[in-house]
C-alpha cells in the first residue's frame, strides 16, 4: 500500500516569496491533516480536512496561509508571502476514520521549508 | 501547563539498556498515540492504545487511563532506536495534541 506522498521534500525561498506544498494521502483516507513542525518542537496542527470540508483551521495564519482539498483527495498548502518564522517542516498526515482519537495516523516524509 | 507532558526531554543511554519514556496528560481521552521521528525523517505511528499494554518487537507501550499516564519502553536498545518519540492525545473528538517529544540517543 502506498504511503502519504508529499512534495517537494525541500524548498528554499526568500522572505515575501510564495511557496506551495502538495500532499496525496493514502487511498480511501477521508481525514487529512497539515502540521507545521518547527525545529525542536512537536508538530502543530494547521488545518484538518474531512473529505473536502475543513474541520479545524483555528491555528492556520489565514493572512498568509491557505489550504484546499477540492476533490477530497489530494491537498495543497500555500504560504504567501513567506516570513522567516515560517521555516519549518510541513507534515501531511491522513487517517481512515473521522476523529483523531480513533484513527491511526499515517504521515508523509514532510516538506522542509527554509525562508532566507 | 501543556496538556501533554513528556519526560525526559532528552535521554542518552548505552546500547542494550532498557529505556522508558513517560507521557502524562491532563484531559480524559479515548486513545493515545506514540509516534517515532528519525532525524530528518517523517513520523511513524508506533502504537495507538486505549487500555492496558501493546507490544511490537522490542517496543512496549502501556497506558493507565485512571492515572492519565502512558509509558513507552524499549528493551535491548540499539543505536537505530535513536529518534524523537512523541506522545499525542486527542483533544475533543477530532484534534490531536502532541507532547514536546523525547530525544533518545543510544550509543554503541
Amino acid at each position: 500500500e502506498a504511503g502519504v506522498a508529499q512534495s517537494p521534500r525541500y524548498k528554499i525561498i526568500e522572505k515575501r516569496q510564495s511557496v506551495a506544498f502538495w500532499c496525496n494521502p493514502i487511498s480511501g483516507h477521508a481525514t487529512l491533516y497539515w502540521y507545521q513542525q518547527i525545529l525542536g518542537q512537536g508538530p502543530k496542527l494547521l488545518i484538518q480536512f474531512q473529505n473536502n470540508g475543513v474541520v479545524d483551521d483555528s491555528q492556520l495564519p489565514k493572512d498568509r496561509f491557505s489550504a484546499e482539498r477540492l476533490k477530497g483527495v489530494d491537498s495543497t498548502l500555500k504560504i504567501q508571502p513567506a516570513k522567516l518564522e515560517d521555516s519549518a517542516v510541513y507534515l501531511c498526515a491522513s487517517s481512515l476514520v473521522n476523529g483523531a482519537g480513533t484513527g491511526e495516523l499515517f504521515f508523509g516524509e514532510g516538506s522542509r521549508l527554509t525562508v532566507l | 501547563k501543556n496538556e501533554v507532558e513528556q519526560s525526559p526531554q532528552n535521554l542518552t543511554a548505552q546500547e542494550g539498556e532498557f529505556i522508558t519514556i513517560n507521557c502524562s496528560y491532563s484531559v480524559g481521552i479515548s486513545a493515545l498515540h506514540w509516534l517515532q521521528q528519525h532525524p530528518g525523517g517523517g513520523i511513524v505511528s508506533l502504537f495507538m492504545l486505549s487500555s492496558g499494554k501493546k507490544k511490537h518487537g522490542r517496543l512496549i507501550a502501556t497506558i493507565n487511563i485512571q492515572e492519565k499516564h502512558s509509558s513507552l519502553h524499549i528493551t535491548a536498545s540499539h543505536p537505530r532506536d535513536s529518534a524523537v518519540y512523541i506522545c499525542a492525545v486527542p483533544q475533543g473528538a477530532q484534534k490531536l495534541v502532541f507532547g514536546q517529544g523525547t530525544r533518545l540517543t543510544i550509543n554503541p
